[in-house]
């Protein structure tokens, strides 16, 4: 089946410092990955869609310039937190449409913890 | 705006027994649902996918279905075990173009299986 790898799985800073978060399809290309994130004990709440070659989609409410994402090749999408501060401190978990298949394969996630 | 809702938020039965997960969405214009599990601190595993002209799915010990018109699916898993204790999440993407892939979650149901 497909595989999606999420890189750190996890990762702790300090407050005002950047952290990149890299998702990897593994066996497949996927011109486009999802962005989302779970706050403890909530359900997934989508960020950002990812366009391989194109500027990512975000929703509403998302800043842009705070959660910077990267869709440089067909298998790698990033997502760079800037300035991080103790509230984006959450599980953040991506993922991508197998081609050719509607089902979401998603990576294993990243716990950012911002002290 | 979709929403979706699971009840019951939590779940706990004896190993054997029979159950039910329901999910219901607001917006009946979907292209598919999903059920996922989630294990805490891990990321999520597709279990089973219904395409919005279904109106159900089987794998296993799982059967999902897929009420579009009420905009209902229920996840039914017999002979429950233990090692079945995880969160389950339905998911709906939402009917073509740019929504195509953008899946919204429900709040998830935490079930528990003792022995």
């Amino acid at each position: 089946g497909a595989v999606v790898s999420q890189h750190p799985s996890w990762v702790i800073c300090k407050s005002g410092t950047s952290v990149k978060i890299e998702c990897r399809s593994l066996d497949f290309q996927a011109t486009t990955m999802f962005w989302y994130r779970q706050f403890p004990k909530q359900s997934l709440m989508l960020m950002a869609t990812s366009n391989e070659g194109s500027k990512a989609t975000y929703e509403q409410g998302v800043e842009k310039d705070k959660f910077l994402i990267n869709h440089a090749s067909l298998t790698l999408s990033t997502l760079t937190v800037t300035s991080a501060h103790p509230e984006d401190s959450s599980f953040y978990i991506c993922s991508a449409p197998a081609g050719g298949t509607d089902t979401q394969y998603f990576g294993p996630g990243t716990r950012l913890t911002v002290l | 705006k979709q929403e979706v809702t699971q009840i019951p938020a939590a779940l706990s039965v004896p190993e054997g027994e029979n159950l039910v997960l329901n999910c219901s969405f607001t917006d009946s214009a979907i292209y598919n649902l999903q059920w996922f599990r989630q294990d805490p601190g891990k990321g999520l595993t597709s279990l089973l996918l219904i395409q919005s002209s279904q109106r159900e799915q089987t794998s296993g010990r799982l059967n999902a279905s897929l009420d579009k018109s009420s905009g209902r699916s229920t996840l039914y898993i017999a002979a429950s075990q233990p090692g079945d204790s995880a969160t389950y999440l339905c998911a709906v993407s939402d009917f073509g173009g740019t929504s195509y892939g953008k899946l919204t979650f429900g709040q998830g149901t935490i079930l528990t299986v003792h022995p």
